[in-house]
Parts: C-alpha cells; sequence; structure tokens
C-alpha cells in the first residue's frame, strides 16, 4: 500500500538558516509527489509538485525539493528560512486507483517554528 | 481566477444531526476531492468526484456521503453525527484526467464541531 512518512513531527530553526524537511514514500511505480503548507486555520496550499523529468524541481517562496528515487525520498528546503515561513508542512503522493486519479495520500506533516 | 470555495467556514452541530458542506471549485476543475483533518489521524481521503461521478471512495463509514452537480459544485454530508466527526473538512479541486490532474488545490476549509 502506498505511503508517506514524515518523521520529523517539529522543527525548530532559526531565522535565516537553512531548512530541509524529510519526507519518505512507498509507492510502487514513479510517483507524483507533492508538498503543501498549511498556516492555522487555513487550507493546503501547494508549494511544489514532481510529476517527472529534473529530479530538482523549484516552488513557490524559494522553497525546492529532490526526488531520489534510490532512497524513495522527497524532501523539501529552503535556503533561508523567513519568520513567515512558519507552518506546518505536508508531503503528499499520488496515488492510482483503478486506473483513475484517486487520491492523495498524506504524511502526518511537520511543524515549523522560526527562532527570531 | 478564483479559488476552491468553502461553506460554510464553521459549524457547530449536537450529536445525532446531519450537516451539509458545500464546495465550489476553481473554474475549469471537474474533479472535487473530499478530506477529513483531525489531529489524531491526519489528513484522510473521503471521496472523489469526477463529472457528478463517485470516482474513487476512502474507509469512511456510509454516514459520509457526497454528490457533485453539473457545475462541478459538489457537497458532503454527514449523516448522525458523532463527537469523532468533529473535524476540519477539506475540498480540493482540480482538473481530473491526465497525470497533472493530481495537482488538487485546496479551500479553507470547513471546521466542524460536534457536541
Amino acid at each position: 500500500a502506498q505511503s508517506v512518512t514524515q518523521p520529523d513531527i517539529h522543527i525548530t530553526v532559526s531565522e535565516g538558516a537553512s531548512l530541509e524537511l524529510r519526507c519518505n514514500y512507498s509507492y510502487g511505480a514513479t510517483p507524483y509527489l507533492f508538498w503543501y503548507v498549511q498556516s492555522p486555520g487555513q487550507g493546503l496550499q501547494l508549494l511544489l509538485k514532481y510529476f517527472s523529468g529534473d529530479t530538482l524541481v523549484q516552488g513557490i517562496k524559494g522553497f525546492e525539493a529532490e526526488f531520489k528515487r534510490s532512497q524513495s525520498s522527497f524532501n523539501l528546503r529552503k535556503p533561508s528560512v523567513h519568520w513567515s515561513d512558519a507552518a506546518e508542512y505536508f508531503c503528499a503522493v499520488g496515488a492510482v486507483v483503478g486506473g483513475s486519479q484517486g487520491n492523495l495520500i498524506f504524511g502526518k506533516g511537520t511543524k515549523l517554528s522560526v527562532k527570531p | 481566477k478564483a479559488g476552491v470555495t468553502q461553506t460554510p467556514r464553521y459549524l457547530i452541530k449536537t450529536r445525532g444531526q446531519q450537516v451539509t458542506l458545500s464546495c465550489s471549485p476553481i473554474s475549469g476543475h471537474r474533479s472535487v476531492s473530499w478530506y477529513q483533518q483531525t489531529p489524531g489521524q491526519g489528513l484522510q481521503f473521503l471521496f472523489e468526484y469526477f463529472s457528478e461521478t463517485q470516482r474513487n471512495k476512502g474507509n469512511f463509514p456510509g454516514r459520509f456521503s457526497g454528490r457533485q452537480f453539473s457545475n462541478s459544485r459538489s457537497e458532503m454530508n454527514v449523516s448522525t453525527l458523532e463527537l469523532g466527526d468533529s473535524a476540519l473538512y477539506l475540498c480540493a479541486s482540480s482538473l481530473g484526467t491526465g497525470g497533472p490532474t493530481y495537482e488538487q488545490y485546496f479551500g479553507p476549509g470547513t471546521r466542524l464541531t460536534v457536541t
């Protein structure tokens, strides 16, 4: 069965420091992979996606992620964190069910706190 | 383009009642998916509708149902509410066909509290 693991429940970084959020997935074929961000009381905003091709994908707000098939990982990175990046981040994989679009399977999320 | 809209944003219901939540997708999107988000279980897929047909369903009891209209707007209904149904219900829309249609755009959610 498809699954997504985000090993870190909560991460705290200093403003201006670099960030890496980990995501590992379990999926039989080439996955569709996503990172979403959720601010308190809000819906999910799509940060970036990987469908195929270049394994390093760029997203909004200065985020990037690298797909590593050999490690079944899709880690999210940002070179310099801003206080406004404090939020919860979700990694997701698109599942195929009966040949149709299926649904997104989400990790449990990583809450990011930013120290001034 | 306007984003995904959900109404109402907040709802308080009593155990045993039923509730209907509404979702209007992004213009041109034909697929609407619903998710339940709770602190304990995280984000869980409820169902997906495409062109008025339920195309995929998650592992939820039959008390949870939905439908989609010809204009792609969708509603979900929960009957005989239980305390455990308290959650943020998120609607997401996408094109609905082909690989990139996995690209789902989420609404702000409806916060349901069952007392």
